[in-house]
């Protein structure tokens, strides 16, 4: 069964960082992974999308010099870095994966990450 | 950016009725299309992909046509389970795009 558990959000100062996980199982972990965010009440945003070799990386232009995606496939683990939180920054974090085409075919619960004073 | 339109934003039905939600892009984007559906407090899950191709372990009232810069997601038969919020994805290039979302509620 293929399973994504997120962790690492919290609450956070405007200017802060934040380090995000997602812990995949249940799959070969050699498949394009993405962070797609949820602001509270609002639709679904693109986040950061990552080859499973780590040779493209991608980044919407809302977190482009602020936010790293990393991954590392020995561990079964993919990384969001947060820096220069900002308050729009606030949302659910999901982690999702891309299947067999460029679509999100599993999910994770999501973590909540709060920027706020 | 592909920006992706969604028609309408809420919409209000009952247990078996016929729904049509219609998402529409900004340029053609073939079939690179996905639907999701997200209950309250949930993550999404993946209905359709390829604009029509069903996903394994989806019920098949759920059907999805079009392609270009129109398409449509149909709910055959509305059942309980079914009232949620939709969403339209493109992935024919980055940055992946989502509709903003159509929200089925009970009429």
């Amino acid at each position: 069964e293929v399973q994504l558990v997120e962790s690492g959000g919290g609450l956070v100062t405007p200017g802060g960082s934040l380090r995000l996980s997602c812990a995949a199982s249940g799959f070969t972990f050699s498949t394009t992974m993405s962070w797609v965010r949820q602001a509270p009440g609002k639709g679904l945003e693109w986040v950061s999308s990552i080859s499973g070799r780590s040779t493209y990386i991608y980044y919407a232009d809302s977190v482009k010099g602020r936010f790293t995606i990393s991954r590392d496939n020995a561990k079964s683990s993919l990384y969001l870095q947060m820096n220069r939180l900002r308050v729009e920054d606030t949302a659910v974090y999901y982690c999702a994966r891309e299947g067999s085409g460029e679509f999100f075919d599993y999910w994770g619960q999501g973590t909540l990450v709060t920027v706020s004073s | 950016d592909i920006q992706l339109t969604q028609s309408p934003s809420t919409l209000s039905a009952s247990v078996r009725d016929r729904v049509t939600i219609t998402c529409r892009a900004s340029q053609n984007i073939n079939s690179w299309l996905a639907w999701y559906q997200q209950r309250p407090g949930k993550a999404p899950n993946l209905l359709i992909y390829k604009a029509s191709s069903l996903e394994s372990g989806v019920p098949s009232r759920f059907s999805g046509s079009g392609s270009g810069t129109e398409f449509t997601l149909t709910i055959s038969s509305l059942q309980p389970d079914d009232f949620a919020t939709y969403y339209c994805q493109q992935y024919i290039s980055y940055p992946w795009t989502f509709g903003h979302g159509t929200k089925v509620d009970i009429k």
